[in-house]
Protein backbone atom coordinates (compact mmCIF):
# COMPACT_ATOMS: atom_id res chain seq x y z
CA UNK A 1 0.00 0.00 0.00
CA UNK A 2 1.97 2.77 -1.45
CA UNK A 3 -0.36 5.61 0.66
CA UNK A 4 -0.04 9.35 -1.30
CA UNK A 5 3.08 9.39 -4.07
CA UNK A 6 4.20 12.74 -5.71
CA UNK A 7 6.52 12.97 -8.91
CA UNK A 8 9.03 14.14 -9.40
CA UNK A 9 10.38 14.51 -6.09
CA UNK A 10 13.01 17.75 -7.14
CA UNK A 11 12.75 19.52 -10.17
CA UNK A 12 14.23 22.62 -11.67
CA UNK A 13 12.67 25.22 -13.83
CA UNK A 14 13.82 28.35 -15.47
CA UNK A 15 11.27 31.06 -15.43
CA UNK A 16 8.39 30.90 -18.24
CA UNK A 17 8.47 27.36 -17.91
CA UNK A 18 5.65 25.00 -17.59
CA UNK A 19 5.60 21.75 -15.81
CA UNK A 20 2.43 19.15 -14.03
CA UNK A 21 3.14 17.75 -10.51
CA UNK A 22 1.45 14.30 -10.02
CA UNK A 23 0.16 13.16 -6.95
CA UNK A 24 -1.30 9.44 -6.55
CA UNK A 25 -2.96 7.44 -3.77
CA UNK A 26 -4.50 4.58 -3.77
CA UNK A 27 -6.59 4.53 -0.84
CA UNK A 28 -10.11 5.27 -2.44
CA UNK A 29 -10.33 8.94 -0.55
CA UNK A 30 -12.60 11.18 -1.80
CA UNK A 31 -10.85 14.65 -1.16
CA UNK A 32 -7.11 15.50 -2.14
CA UNK A 33 -5.43 18.83 -1.72
CA UNK A 34 -2.36 20.58 -2.86
CA UNK A 35 -0.40 22.51 -0.72
CA UNK A 36 2.62 24.72 -0.71
CA UNK A 37 5.08 25.11 2.17
CA UNK A 38 7.69 28.55 2.42
CA UNK A 39 9.46 29.21 5.04
CA UNK A 40 7.72 30.41 8.10
CA UNK A 41 4.31 30.08 6.42
CA UNK A 42 3.50 27.06 7.25
CA UNK A 43 1.44 24.85 4.65
CA UNK A 44 -1.06 27.27 2.93
CA UNK A 45 -3.94 25.19 0.85
CA UNK A 46 -3.51 25.81 -3.40
CA UNK A 47 -6.16 24.15 -4.79
CA UNK A 48 -8.21 21.10 -3.10
CA UNK A 49 -10.51 19.00 -4.69
CA UNK A 50 -13.80 17.06 -3.35
CA UNK A 51 -14.25 14.22 -5.73
CA UNK A 52 -13.46 13.47 -9.56
CA UNK A 53 -14.03 16.03 -11.82
CA UNK A 54 -14.48 18.59 -9.39
CA UNK A 55 -12.03 21.29 -8.18
CA UNK A 56 -11.87 24.31 -5.97
CA UNK A 57 -9.57 27.23 -5.30
CA UNK A 58 -7.97 27.42 -1.94
CA UNK A 59 -6.35 30.18 -0.34
CA UNK A 60 -3.27 30.80 -2.83
CA UNK A 61 -4.39 29.83 -6.26
CA UNK A 62 -3.03 32.02 -8.60
CA UNK A 63 -0.85 30.79 -10.95
CA UNK A 64 -1.62 27.21 -11.15
CA UNK A 65 -4.14 25.04 -12.68
CA UNK A 66 -5.81 21.50 -11.26
CA UNK A 67 -7.45 18.36 -12.83
CA UNK A 68 -8.94 15.63 -11.19
CA UNK A 69 -9.68 13.29 -14.20
CA UNK A 70 -9.37 9.93 -11.96
CA UNK A 71 -10.27 9.25 -8.52
CA UNK A 72 -6.72 8.40 -7.25
CA UNK A 73 -4.85 11.05 -9.16
CA UNK A 74 -4.74 15.37 -8.52
CA UNK A 75 -2.68 16.99 -10.91
CA UNK A 76 -0.86 20.52 -10.06
CA UNK A 77 0.09 22.42 -13.08
CA UNK A 78 2.16 25.86 -13.39
CA UNK A 79 1.27 27.16 -16.99
CA UNK A 80 4.15 29.79 -16.10
CA UNK A 81 6.80 29.07 -13.84
CA UNK A 82 7.87 31.97 -11.62
CA UNK A 83 10.87 32.20 -9.32
CA UNK A 84 7.60 33.16 -6.42
CA UNK A 85 6.68 29.62 -7.25
CA UNK A 86 9.91 28.27 -5.47
CA UNK A 87 8.58 26.00 -2.77
CA UNK A 88 7.73 22.82 -1.35
CA UNK A 89 4.35 21.44 -2.71
CA UNK A 90 2.61 18.33 -0.15
CA UNK A 91 -0.39 16.98 -1.39
CA UNK A 92 -2.33 14.96 0.51
CA UNK A 93 -5.59 13.33 1.08
CA UNK A 94 -8.84 12.64 3.21
CA UNK A 95 -11.62 10.86 3.54
CA UNK A 96 -14.87 11.88 3.18
CA UNK A 97 -15.99 12.37 7.01
CA UNK A 98 -18.22 9.54 8.10
CA UNK A 99 -16.74 7.19 5.45
CA UNK A 100 -16.47 4.06 5.45
CA UNK A 101 -12.35 3.29 5.56
CA UNK A 102 -12.15 3.98 9.27
CA UNK A 103 -9.54 6.88 9.05
CA UNK A 104 -10.08 9.67 11.70
CA UNK A 105 -11.52 12.65 10.19
CA UNK A 106 -9.26 15.21 10.86
CA UNK A 107 -6.33 12.50 9.61
CA UNK A 108 -4.80 13.89 6.41
CA UNK A 109 -2.48 11.88 4.92
CA UNK A 110 0.20 13.44 3.24
CA UNK A 111 2.76 12.99 0.44
CA UNK A 112 6.45 13.57 0.78
CA UNK A 113 6.41 16.21 -0.53
CA UNK A 114 8.44 18.11 -4.33
CA UNK A 115 10.84 20.35 -4.32
CA UNK A 116 10.46 23.15 -6.94
CA UNK A 117 13.16 25.45 -7.52
CA UNK A 118 12.30 28.10 -10.34
CA UNK A 119 15.61 30.22 -11.66
CA UNK B 1 -12.25 33.89 5.52
CA UNK B 2 -10.29 31.23 8.25
CA UNK B 3 -7.28 31.92 10.27
CA UNK B 4 -5.43 30.21 12.87
CA UNK B 5 -3.00 32.03 15.12
CA UNK B 6 -0.18 30.12 16.89
CA UNK B 7 3.10 30.99 18.96
CA UNK B 8 6.31 31.14 16.11
CA UNK B 9 9.00 28.84 18.67
CA UNK B 10 8.86 27.57 21.76
CA UNK B 11 12.06 26.25 23.95
CA UNK B 12 11.74 23.27 26.25
CA UNK B 13 14.21 21.06 28.25
CA UNK B 14 14.02 17.68 27.79
CA UNK B 15 11.78 15.49 30.49
CA UNK B 16 9.69 19.19 31.00
CA UNK B 17 6.08 19.78 29.77
CA UNK B 18 5.08 22.04 26.97
CA UNK B 19 1.82 23.30 25.93
CA UNK B 20 1.18 25.21 22.24
CA UNK B 21 -1.58 26.68 21.87
CA UNK B 22 -4.12 27.75 18.83
CA UNK B 23 -6.93 29.95 17.97
CA UNK B 24 -9.17 29.90 15.11
CA UNK B 25 -11.10 31.74 13.41
CA UNK B 26 -13.40 29.90 10.92
CA UNK B 27 -17.41 28.98 9.40
CA UNK B 28 -18.48 25.78 9.43
CA UNK B 29 -16.24 24.00 12.11
CA UNK B 30 -15.94 20.35 12.00
CA UNK B 31 -12.46 20.09 13.85
CA UNK B 32 -9.23 20.74 14.99
CA UNK B 33 -6.35 18.72 14.17
CA UNK B 34 -2.61 18.62 15.10
CA UNK B 35 0.27 17.41 12.80
CA UNK B 36 4.16 17.47 13.19
CA UNK B 37 6.51 18.08 11.18
CA UNK B 38 10.19 17.09 11.07
CA UNK B 39 12.89 18.98 9.20
CA UNK B 40 12.30 18.53 5.56
CA UNK B 41 9.48 16.09 6.25
CA UNK B 42 5.91 15.89 5.24
CA UNK B 43 3.38 15.85 8.62
CA UNK B 44 2.44 13.81 10.16
CA UNK B 45 -1.35 13.50 12.35
CA UNK B 46 -0.80 13.48 15.67
CA UNK B 47 -4.71 13.94 17.07
CA UNK B 48 -8.05 15.38 16.29
CA UNK B 49 -10.82 17.20 18.48
CA UNK B 50 -14.45 17.74 17.11
CA UNK B 51 -16.11 18.08 20.24
CA UNK B 52 -14.88 19.80 23.70
CA UNK B 53 -12.63 18.41 26.24
CA UNK B 54 -9.58 16.17 26.48
CA UNK B 55 -8.23 13.82 24.24
CA UNK B 56 -4.86 11.75 25.30
CA UNK B 57 -2.72 9.71 22.64
CA UNK B 58 0.38 8.28 24.99
CA UNK B 59 2.72 11.49 26.03
CA UNK B 60 0.60 14.02 23.37
CA UNK B 61 -2.66 15.33 24.56
CA UNK B 62 -5.33 17.77 22.68
CA UNK B 63 -7.81 19.97 24.24
CA UNK B 64 -10.78 22.27 22.63
CA UNK B 65 -13.19 24.56 23.40
CA UNK B 66 -15.37 25.58 20.74
CA UNK B 67 -17.02 28.38 22.52
CA UNK B 68 -13.52 30.23 22.74
CA UNK B 69 -12.17 28.61 19.24
CA UNK B 70 -9.39 27.64 21.01
CA UNK B 71 -7.24 24.57 21.21
CA UNK B 72 -3.98 23.41 22.16
CA UNK B 73 -1.65 20.26 22.19
CA UNK B 74 0.47 19.01 25.22
CA UNK B 75 3.62 17.51 25.06
CA UNK B 76 4.74 15.57 28.15
CA UNK B 77 7.67 13.73 29.20
CA UNK B 78 9.90 15.65 26.46
CA UNK B 79 12.43 13.83 24.20
CA UNK B 80 14.94 14.66 22.33
CA UNK B 81 12.79 14.02 18.88
CA UNK B 82 9.83 16.22 19.68
CA UNK B 83 12.49 18.63 18.12
CA UNK B 84 9.74 19.71 15.16
CA UNK B 85 7.26 21.87 14.14
CA UNK B 86 4.09 20.97 15.42
CA UNK B 87 0.88 22.87 13.17
CA UNK B 88 -2.81 23.15 14.26
CA UNK B 89 -5.45 22.99 11.44
CA UNK B 90 -9.02 23.26 10.40
CA UNK B 91 -11.41 21.08 8.71
CA UNK B 92 -14.22 23.64 8.07
CA UNK B 93 -17.14 23.74 5.83
CA UNK B 94 -17.17 26.51 3.22
CA UNK B 95 -19.86 26.49 0.48
CA UNK B 96 -20.66 22.75 1.30
CA UNK B 97 -16.94 21.66 0.32
CA UNK B 98 -14.14 20.75 3.05
CA UNK B 99 -10.90 23.21 3.16
CA UNK B 100 -8.13 22.29 5.54
CA UNK B 101 -6.21 25.36 6.89
CA UNK B 102 -3.25 25.31 8.42
CA UNK B 103 -1.52 27.04 11.07
CA UNK B 104 2.12 28.89 10.28
CA UNK B 105 3.21 26.42 12.88
CA UNK B 106 4.91 26.29 15.98
CA UNK B 107 8.86 25.16 16.19
CA UNK B 108 9.51 23.43 19.24
CA UNK B 109 13.45 22.91 20.37
CA UNK B 110 14.42 20.88 23.03
CA UNK B 111 16.85 20.91 24.83
CA UNK B 112 18.88 18.63 26.99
Amino acid sequence: NAGVTQTPKFRVLKTGQSMTLLCAQDMNHEYMYWYRQDPGMGLRLIHYSVGEGTTAKGEVPDGYNVSRLKKQNFLLGLESAAPSQTSVYFCASIPRQGGITGELPGELFFGEGSRLTVL
Amino acid sequence: GQSLEQPSEVTAVEGAIVQINCTYQTSGFYGLSWYQQHDGGAPTFLSYNALDGLEETGRFSSFLSRSDSYGYLLLQELQMKDSASYFCAVRANGGATNKLIFGTGTLLAVQP
